[in-house]
């Protein structure tokens, strides 16, 4: 089956670094990739679409120069949380949407666990 | 602005039984709706879905309704298991693309 991989699963940064996250379809090309962020018992909150090559889509009250979002290929898409803060705390899931059986899915990655201290 | 809402927090039954959890949604343009699982810190897992020219969709133990006169779907396991236990979003879309989320409803199956 599709398969969406992020790395690295969890990571610990001093506050003001930057962290990057890669999300990559394994098994298939996909045209649009999405970031997902949440926080402890709340919803996934959709923070940007990305298209291969094309600049990003945020969504309302997201910082696009915080969290600076490449989508350099049809299988890889990074986002790097800069000059980040304790609030940037979170779990952050990407998801990949293209076509890997009968129709068009959003496949999900196992998130990415981000603490910022 | 919650535009899926799940308002039911969490959600207890007794293994065998039926667990019927509830997605209300206010968008009316949303025309495709999802289920997803979710462990602790783990991706959503896809269920089911359902498109909005549909009522009714299901897929073994899975069933989703959806309403759209009341803007309401539900999400029937049937009978639940122990490995059901975990959080279940609800999503909608416009076109199967760009999701929005529910709040999520942890369900409990009491073996």
């Amino acid at each position: 089956g599709a398969v969406v991989s992020q790395h690295p699963s969890w990571v610990i940064c001093k506050s003001g670094t930057s962290v990057k996250i890669e999300c990559r379809s394994l098994d298939f090309q996909a045209t649009t990739m999405f970031w997902y962020r949440q926080f402890p018992k709340q919803s996934l909150m959709l923070m940007a679409t990305s298209n291969e090559g094309s600049k990003a889509t945020y969504e309302q009250g997201v910082e696009k120069d915080k969290f600076l979002i490449n989508h350099a290929s049809l299988t890889l898409s990074t986002l790097t949380v800069t000059s980040a803060h304790p609030e940037d705390s979170s779990f952050y899931i990407c998801s990949a949407w293209g076509l890997a059986g009968p129709s068009y899915e959003q496949y999900f990655g196992p998130g990415t666990r981000l603490t910022v201290t | 602005d919650q535009q899926v809402k799940q308002n039911s927090p969490s959600l207890s039954v007794q293994e065998g039984r039926i667990s019927i959890l509830n997605c209300d949604y206010t968008n009316s343009m949303f025309d495709y709706f999802l289920w997803y699982k979710k462990y602790p810190a783990e991706g959503p897992t896809f269920l089911i879905s359902i498109s909005s020219i549909k009522d009714k969709n299901e897929d073994g133990r899975f069933t989703v309704f959806l309403n759209k006169s009341a803007k309401h779907l539900s999400l029937h396991i049937v009978p639940s298991q122990p490995g059901d236990s975990a959080v279940y979003f609800c999503a909608a879309s416009v076109g199967n693309e760009k999701l929005t989320f529910g709040t999520g409803t942890r369900l409990t199956i009491i073996p």
